[in-house]
């Protein structure tokens, strides 16, 4: 199983530019999340999604969007950078409920200048 | 809303030390209570998770415990060593949507 799958690992946008971050898994998770990591603030959720075709803000959803139209693809897209979106970005996915914790996507890193 | 705290931000301790990292959250009504390791430049390794009915969890040189009443969770770690630097992380999941909710995290430093 290859886990949780984030691409690009890298990527730098200018100041209003749009793209798409990818995460995909293969272990029939319903449970899917993005989260942005910044130093000093910790890990922070975005977006969640609870099956395909059901999504929800999480703590910080402004400036992105998401759409779950397969159980494995959740897709994070911006969509008109702002350099205050720079920052790692991690996906994560879980069958959801008791005793079945996250496996989280080795994360991809946005600079936007 | 679920808090999680961390304290404190950072540590460091000689190499053979038993050490106890602290997690305390605010909402006891959690389905699981999960330990990650992170390091530097890297993504979130899952070391341990408890659920809401157990008491604790054993890997290794690892043992995490679960006090719901109380809001606290700790990780052991026994006998450290260089290796075992890296921040470690704590994570409530509450709420029918599964919603993680992450401390700040310790960075741990082990002296050779």
């Amino acid at each position: 199983n290859a886990g949780v799958t984030q691409t690009p690992k890298f990527q730098v946008l200018k100041t209003g530019q749009s793209m798409t971050l990818q995460c995909a898994q293969d272990m029939n998770h319903e449970y899917m999340s993005w989260y942005r990591q910044d130093p000093g603030m910790g890990l922070r959720l975005i977006h969640y999604s609870v099956g395909a075709g059901i999504t929800d803000q999480g703590e910080v959803p402004n400036g992105y969007n998401v759409s779950r139209s397969t159980t494995e693809d959740f897709p994070l897209r911006l969509l008109s950078a702002a350099p205050s979106q720079t920052s790692v970005y991690f996906c994560a996915s879980s069958p959801g409920g008791w005793g079945y914790g996250y496996t989280f996507g080795s994360g991809t890193r946005l600079t936007v200048v | 809303k679920q808090e999680v705290t961390q304290i404190p931000a950072a540590l460091s301790v000689p190499e053979g030390e038993n050490l106890v990292l602290n997690c305390s959250f605010t909402d006891s009504a959690i389905y699981n209570l999960q330990w990650f390791r992170q390091d530097p430049g890297k993504g979130l390794t899952s070391l341990l998770l408890i659920q809401s009915s157990q008491r604790e969890q054993t890997s290794g040189r690892l043992n995490a415990s679960l006090d719901k009443s109380s809001g606290r969770s700790t990780l052991y770690i026994a006998a450290s060593q260089p290796g075992d630097s890296a921040t470690y992380l704590c994570a409530a999941q509450t709420g029918a949507n599964s919603k993680l909710t992450f401390g700040k995290g310790i960075t741990l430093s082990v002296r050779p």
